[in-house]
């Protein structure tokens, strides 16, 4: 059984387009996260949502938006996709402050 | 902000020997401390976890934390060549859901 899970793998599109990215996590944990990691490895929190609230949204574009229908679920649209986009996009979950679980993440690819 | 530092890598070390992984960070307020694993491609692994002053031993790996030091590191025993990755420090307050990561040291076991 897969703990946390993403869909797509990989996502190859073109500048301009918009695309959703789904995550979901069977643990019964109350909070998900995103994350980006860049070129360089650097993993940055997004986005974080506790039981369907937005409790973390850090300075990212509003092209970005987050959307959670319940606490097992996590998805992530992103409009106008842009070169900079390109990243690996991971999601995770915890129960309150603990221990972060990461999902397989999200290669995106924008041309 | 949080900041967490990392000893810059690569890390190499011959198989059977001892890798060791030095992180600090700024808050004096953290309160939890996480070691993940992140082999090339895949999503980070927790590895370690470590909340009091000490040591914490889990089968070959053994995290040690100095909050008066402001510091944790990451002990890998009888390195082996499947432990070659990037190590992740990353650190939170009680409270804060939002874990702050190191930029991560590549560790490579020599066969």
């Amino acid at each position: 059984d897969t703990a946390v899970s993403q869909t797509p793998k990989y996502l190859v599109t073109q500048m301009g387009n918009d695309k959703s990215i789904k995550c979901e996590q069977n643990l019964g944990h109350d909070t998900m996260y995103w994350y980006k990691q860049d070129s360089k490895k650097f993993l940055k929190i997004m986005f974080s949502y506790n039981n369907k609230e937005l409790i973390i949204n850090e300075t990212v574009p509003n092209r970005f938006s987050p959307k959670s229908p319940d606490k097992a679920h996590l998805n992530l649209h992103i409009n106008s996709l842009e070169l900079g986009d390109s990243a690996v996009y991971f999601c995770a979950s915890s129960q309150r402050y603990n221990e972060q679980f990461f999902g397989p993440g999200t290669r995106l690819t924008v041309l | 902000q949080k900041e967490v530092e990392q000893n810059s890598g690569p890390l190499s070390v011959p198989e059977g020997a001892i890798a060791s992984l030095n992180c600090t960070y700024s808050d004096r307020g953290s309160q939890s401390f996480f070691w993940y694993r992140q082999y090339s491609g895949k999503s980070p692994e927790l590895i370690m976890s470590i909340y009091s002053n000490g040591d914490k031993e889990d089968g070959r790996f053994t995290a040690q934390l100095n909050k008066a030091s402001q510091y944790v590191s990451l002990l890998i025993r009888d390195s082996q060549p499947s432990d070659s990755a990037t190590y992740l420090c990353a650190v939170n307050s009680l409270s804060d859901y939002k874990l702050s990561f190191g930029a991560g040291t590549t560790v490579t076991v020599r066969a």
